[in-house]
């Protein structure tokens, strides 16, 4: 079945320093990946469209300048939290869409785990 | 908003009883998904079903869409400890977007 990594699964950092996410599929090439981030015991909030060789399409409220997002390749996209607040502290995933024409179906990475003290 | 809303929020079961979990949402849809997420780890995609179908099944699971009542459920059965996580909808639009919902935290008692 279809994989998608994450890395790093849990990070902590201090408050205004910058942190990285990558989001990877391992067997399959991905026109489009999608960031999410979820609170506790919350659903799962739709943060931007990640695109291959173009800009992504961030969801009303996301600050485009603070989650910085790049697409690539066709197989990894990165999320960069930019100089990190406690306040974005939260779970991150990222999901894949196969880029296979009509496929409706993401696969969801394991998650990123963001503590910012 | 396209968002689903499951309910119960929370349900718990014994071991060998079924599930019966509920999806409503508002506008219209290309598809709807339900997805399981064990506590802390990411989602795991059960079943697909699309506008034009009602029901479908995938081993234990039965999937079912009323479109004119802007519904799903998702039944599960003869339910096992190991089905025990949240259980969230996620309606599909044109653009290959997913909306989710609150999610069911189901909790199967062995």
């Amino acid at each position: 079945g279809a994989v998608v990594s994450q890395h790093p699964s849990r990070v902590i950092c201090k408050s205004g320093t910058s942190v990285k996410i990558e989001c990877r599929s391992l067997d399959f090439q991905a026109t489009t990946m999608f960031w999410y981030r979820q609170f506790p015991k919350q659903s799962l909030m739709l943060m931007a469209t990640s695109n291959e060789g173009s800009k992504a399409t961030y969801e009303q409220g996301v600050e485009k300048d603070k989650f910085l997002i790049n697409h690539a390749s066709l197989t990894l996209s990165t999320l960069t939290v930019t100089s990190a607040h406690p306040e974005d502290s939260s779970f991150y995933i990222c999901s894949a869409r196969d880029r296979t024409g009509g496929q409706e179906t993401q696969y969801f990475g394991p998650g990123t785990r963001l503590l910012v003290l | 908003s396209q968002q689903g809303e499951e309910d119960p929020q929370a349900l718990s079961i014994q071991e060998g009883e079924n599930a019966t979990m509920n999806c409503s949402y508002k506008t219209s849809i290309n598809n709807l998904q339900w997805y399981r997420q064990n506590s802390g780890r990411g989602l795991v995609h059960l079943i697909l079903i699309r506008s034009n179908e009602r029901e479908k099944h995938s081993g234990r699971l039965r999937v079912t869409l009323d479109t004119s009542k802007k519904s799903s459920s998702l039944l599960i059965t003869a339910s096992r400890a190991a089905d025990t996580a949240s259980y969230f909808c996620a309606v599909g639009g044109s653009n290959y977007k997913l909306t989710f919902g609150k999610g069911t935290l189901l909790t199967v008692n062995p």
